[in-house]
This record gives C-alpha cells, sequence and structure tokens, in this order.
C-alpha cells in the first residue's frame, strides 16, 4: 500500500524478552518517528530519523530501546528486556522532510503487550 | 516539562450539533496541530497552524492558534457519526523533533 507499514500488528511477550518492532514509511519520505501511546494517554517523543543525520534519541525512556534505521529507509525499534510498563501502541510516522518537520503520516501502530 | 491540558476528556453530542475542543498550555508553542484518532489506527493530521491568530479550516473543521501562543482551538460544525473518534492537539516548542500531545477529546456522536 501507499501508507506507512508497521508489523507486527500485536504482539504479546513474557517479562524480559527482546522484542523487535517493524516500520516501514512511505516511499521517498526521508523523516520517520517513532512514538508511543498508553492507554488513554496522548503520544509520547521516542526517537526521530532525518535522512543521513544522527538520530534524535532523546525520547527513548531507557538503555533499554532502541532503533536503527536501514538504507534509509525501514526502521526497526527494539526493546530489550521488556516490563510491564512497555506496554503500550507503538506507533511509527513519517514525513517528507522538507520544511518543518512534522509527523504527517502514521502507521497504525504495534500494540505490544507484556505479561 | 511542556504539557498540554485538553478538554473536555470527552463529550456526547447530537448529530447536527457544533462541537469545540480546546487545548491550552502554561509554555509557549511556535505550532500547534490537531490530529484525529480512529479504533485501531494510527491519528491522521487534520489541520496545522503556523502563526499566532491564525484561523485555518479544513471542510467542517475550524481551528485557531491563540494569540498567546498557549493554547488552541479546533471547532467541528454539524457533527456526523463519522466524526467519532479520539481528536488530539499536539505542539511544537521551535525547536527540536519532538512534538507534544495532548491527552486527547474523546467523541461520541448520537444518531
Amino acid at each position: 500500500g501507499a501508507g506507512v507499514s508497521q508489523s507486527p500488528s500485536n504482539k504479546v511477550t513474557e517479562k524480559g524478552k527482546d522484542v523487535e518492532l517493524r516500520c516501514d514509511p512511505i516511499s521517498g519520505h526521508t523523516a520517520l518517528y517513532w512514538y508511543r501511546q498508553s492507554l488513554g494517554q496522548g503520544l509520547e517523543f521516542l526517537i526521530y530519523f532525518q535522512g543521513n543525520s544522527a538520530p534524535d534519541k532523546s525520547g527513548l525512556p531507557s538503555d533499554r530501546f532502541s532503533a536503527e534505521r536501514t538504507g534509509g529507509s525501514v526502521s526497526t525499534l527494539t526493546i530489550q528486556r521488556t516490563q510491564q510498563e512497555d506496554s503500550a501502541v507503538y506507533l511509527c510516522a513519517s514525513s517528507l522532510g522538507t520544511g518543518l518537520a512534522l509527523p504527517q503520516h502514521f502507521g497504525d501502530g504495534t500494540r505490544l503487550s507484556i505479561l | 516539562g511542556q504539557q498540554l491540558n485538553q478538554s473536555p476528556q470527552s463529550m456526547f453530542i447530537q448529530e447536527g450539533e457544533d462541537v469545540s475542543m480546546n487545548c491550552t498550555s502554561s509554555s509557549i508553542f511556535n505550532t500547534w496541530l490537531w490530529y484525529k484518532q480512529d479504533p485501531g489506527e494510527g491519528p491522521v493530521l487534520l489541520i496545522a497552524l503556523y502563526k499566532a491568530g491564525e484561523l485555518t479550516s479544513n471542510g467542517r473543521l475550524t481551528a485557531q492558534f491563540g494569540i498567546t501562543r498557549k493554547d488552541s482551538f479546533l471547532n467541528i460544525s454539524a457533527s456526523i457519526p463519522s466524526d467519532v473518534g479520539i481528536y488530539f492537539c499536539a505542539g511544537w516548542v521551535g525547536y527540536g523533533n519532538k512534538l507534544v500531545f495532548g491527552a486527547g477529546t474523546i467523541l461520541r456522536v448520537k444518531s
């Protein structure tokens, strides 16, 4: 499809396991964002990629969280040694990256549940 | 840190009525955005506001960037059933790459 694609759509795992979440941005979009949405709350910024620049990791909540963006396209968010408080919907967004860097096109998210 | 207070938390209105929701902050924001999120989907950008005092429309939606740069409102005229969802305001302080989001307004429409 033409939109931002995220996989898996749902992930249930046991506390302490590692998880990988994937985001395929819209083709040609150089800016990519990860946000987290906890139940009943707004979105919380995690990380921002723009082209070949060093990512802005200022929103990552702990060193258990990391993200990569390979070849300027697909991104993977990894959470190591998951904790119950990591349960949330993880949303990826992309934009053209020109002008103001605002997340315009969000994927449908990965709903992560930690047992 | 910056916080956005969004109100009301939820509203239940009759089809055809006008709706108003707002977002306030103690901090100044240089850009205000309004998103709508349907169940199981990601947010969709509705309106972006870039200048204090700016009033922008998108169909039945109208949003304003408050003159103090600390607030914004969104109006929906003549609501219809497909307007149901969660509406989020978001602000950008003018530097960095982070948007600050409000907690959302849940809109339910009685047909």
